[in-house]
């Protein structure tokens, strides 16, 4: 059974960091690109960022670019966000995402809270 | 590429049909033959779950009264005999083009 289970739910003031990471198991996690998108309340579904199989490619909105970074590691089957410079607007749930040619599998989402 | 949703906020009455309309601003065919456009559905609490997929495939585990349709730009997802536990709101999905790029999302609700 794939599963993407995350972790590193927090409360950050503005300006501070976060990590998020992505367990992944039952498939071959380095055979896949990986994603995250996040959930804005009242914005909707938004495409963060990508990553190749390798981690030779990486990929960013426009909205975090130079903030956010993404990595994986596949000896660990876990793929990381690396957020910093945090916003209120990044305020939202972030999920993990495997990339088969479009979104198939999800993890549970993590609640990212940004506020002083 | 920007995907355009309507309506935006759909009331049904329980066991009728609903129709959403996802509108892409440039065409989503693949050089290899498949339309990528996918529908999603976000239930309160709950990880996005894909319903459909290349337009009219349904996912896993997917009940049959969702069916989705379309060409081009023009994209429709259907629920027929809508249910009580179809509440929710519903995304598509476009990943022919970088950066990948959903709907506003239609909130369906039980009259």
């Amino acid at each position: 059974e794939v599963q993407l289970v995350q972790s590193g739910e927090g409360l950050v003031q503005p300006g501070g960091s976060l990590r998020l990471s992505c367990g992944a198991s039952g498939f071959t996690f380095s055979a896949y690109d990986m994603h995250w998108v996040r959930h804005i309340p009242g914005k909707g579904l938004e495409y963060v960022s990508q990553i190749s199989t390798s981690g030779g490619e990486t990929y960013y909105a426009d909205s975090v670019k130079g903030r956010f970074t993404i990595s994986r590691d596949n000896s660990k089957n876990t793929l990381y966000l690396q957020m910093d410079s945090l916003r209120t607007e990044d305020m939202g749930v972030y999920y993990c995402v495997r990339d088969n040619w479009g979104y198939d599998y999800w993890g549970q989402g993590i609640l990212v809270t940004v506020s002083s | 590429v920007v995907m355009t949703q309507s309506p935006l906020s759909l009331p049904v009455t329980l066991g009728q049909s609903a129709s959403i309309s996802c509108r892409s601003s440039q065409g989503l065919i693949h050089r290899d033959g498949n339309t990528y456009l996918s529908w999603f559905q976000l239930r309160p609490g709950q990880s996005p779950r894909r319903l459909i997929y290349k337009v009219s495939n349904r996912g896993s585990g997917v009940p049959d009264r969702f069916s989705g349709s379309g060409s081009g730009t023009d994209f429709t997802l259907k629920i027929s005999r809508v249910e009580a536990e179809d509440v929710g709101v519903y995304y598509c999905v476009q990943v022919i083009h970088w950066p990948r790029t959903f709907g506003q999302g239609t909130k369906v609700e039980i009259k």
